[in-house]
């Protein structure tokens, strides 16, 4: 079955520490997308990217970095520099068509130590 | 900016009852209109969607109308159960019309007890 699989379910951080967060796709979407949810916040936008070699900043990059050398992956770095990253993490994809709806993977939470 | 307002919850209900989540947006343009749903530890599902005004969207007993006169696209179901219990979320595609990016409101947490 085609789907997006995000890896590990739980990931723990020490300070200081750069991690980075799987987010694979077999849909052949050629848009992906790395959310961050808080408590109470709903979903904000931390990259997007519609197609490989190329990512915008979404609306809280700070602390963030991503790659997209693959069309079916789009892995997330959490980097020393984001001073607040426990969160829990989700990755969506998209075709172009205007209508179609993001498809999303079941998220990574992550914890500082 | 585009933006979404849902209605804060959290929202309790006995099984059977009706369910009404509100959900407000400002765009310019045509957006698309979706409700994700969310169950504990997983990922947003997609509920239902509407790309134009007056359409309606309805999956699994849910209904929502795209409203253009009021903004609106408000989520209902005439008898929850307990296994609707779960965390919703309007959402917004972009309205330059390329719906690439959406806009999420904040989340209701709807508990339905038996």
């Amino acid at each position: 079955d085609g789907g997006i699989t995000q890896s590990p379910k739980y990931l723990f951080r020490k300070e200081g520490q750069n991690v980075t967060l799987s987010c694979e796709q077999n849909l052949n979407h050629d848009a992906m997308y790395w959310y961050r949810q808080d408590p109470g916040q709903g979903l904000r936008l931390i990259y997007y990217s519609q197609i490989v070699n190329d990512f915008q900043k979404g609306d809280i990059a700070e602390g963030y970095s991503v790659s997209r050398e693959k069309k079916e992956s789009f892995p997330l770095t959490v980097t020393s520099a984001q001073k607040n990253p426990t969160a829990f993490y989700l990755c969506a994809s998209k075709i172009p068509s205007s209508n179609q709806p993001q498809h999303f993977g079941d998220g990574t939470r992550l914890s500082i130590l | 900016g585009d933006s979404v307002t849902q209605m804060e919850g959290p929202v309790t209900l006995s099984e059977e009852a009706f369910l009404t989540i509100n959900c407000t947006y400002t765009a310019t343009g045509y957006p698309s209109l979706f409700w994700y749903v969310q169950y504990p530890g997983e990922g947003l599902q997609l509920l239902l969607k509407a790309t134009k005004a007056d359409d309606k969207g309805s999956n699994k007993g849910f209904e929502a109308t795209y409203r253009k006169e009021t903004t609106s696209f408000h989520l209902e179901k005439g008898s929850v159960q307990v296994s609707d219990s779960a965390v919703y979320f309007c959402a917004l595609g972009d309205s330059g019309g390329s719906n690439y990016k959406l806009t999420f409101g904040k989340g209701t947490l709807l508990t339905v007890n038996p």
